[in-house]
């Protein structure tokens, strides 16, 4: 059974750098794409970004220019880091894998799911 | 297009049938996955593909789509199943994640 063990420090500072790193264990690296999402206090789910094993990566434009994602294969894990956090970032961040399907009938319909998660890392910015 | 809509609340008395729906362009591409969160609590996928369930998700749980519209069912919701639901699926381009704001269930 695949698990998601993730780490990372809690209380940073406006203008500091968040790091976060997801740990895969029990299940393949390959094959998957791996993903950082985000839950303000009181508020929906937000993505953040993806990796693949490959390193190719996805970002969503709202965060893109602070946020980078990295892969290291040899240990099977995946990081996050936002720079110039402030307190609007302030947040649950989780990672969790996601995998692609298509069916096939009279239309080809895809599908995207994330059926892996982790317990989530609670993470606040404030002076 | 790269949002997904939800109704911020939807309630149900127990026992009974609950339809929560998710609205997107996306979605005529994609099918929705739909998840299931209790405070505090990560996220849990309980339907995803044309109508799939992971392995220990009640059947009561199913997933349907019609044009931009996808919907999760949940036929005798149960106390248990008083949580947030959110539904997610790529952006119409392939390369983006979206999330719905998410409904908030209520079971009475």
């Amino acid at each position: 059974q695949v698990q998601l063990q993730q780490w990372g420090a809690g209380l940073l500072k406006p203008s500091e750098t968040l790091s976060l790193t997801c740990a895969v264990y029990g299940g393949s690296f390959s094959g998957y794409y791996w993903s950082w999402i985000r839950q303000p206090p009181g508020k929906g789910l937000e993505w953040i970004g993806e990796i693949n094993h490959s390193g190719s990566t996805n970002y969503n434009p709202s965060l893109k220019s602070r946020v980078t994602i990295s892969v290291d294969t040899s240990k099977n894990q995946f990081s996050l880091k936002l720079s110039s956090v402030t307190a609007a970032d302030t947040a649950v961040y989780y990672c969790a894998r996601g995998a692609f399907g298509t069916t096939f009938g009279v239309v080809i319909r895809y599908y995207y799911y994330m059926d892996v998660w982790g317990k989530g890392t609670t993470v606040t910015v404030s002076s | 297009s790269s949002e997904l809509t939800q109704d911020p609340a939807v309630s149900v008395a127990l026992g009974q049938t609950v339809r929560i729906t998710c609205q997107g362009d996306s979605l005529r591409s994609y099918y929705a996955s739909w998840y299931q969160q209790k405070p505090g609590q990560a996220p849990v996928l309980v339907i995803y593909g044309k109508n799939n369930r992971p392995s220990g998700i009640p059947d009561r749980f199913s997933g349907s789509s019609s044009g931009n519209t996808a919907s999760l069912t949940i036929t005798g919701a149960q106390a248990e199943d008083e949580a947030d639901y959110y539904c997610n699926s790529r952006d119409s381009s392939g390369n983006y994640v979206v999330f719905g704001g998410g409904t908030k269930l209520t079971v009475l």
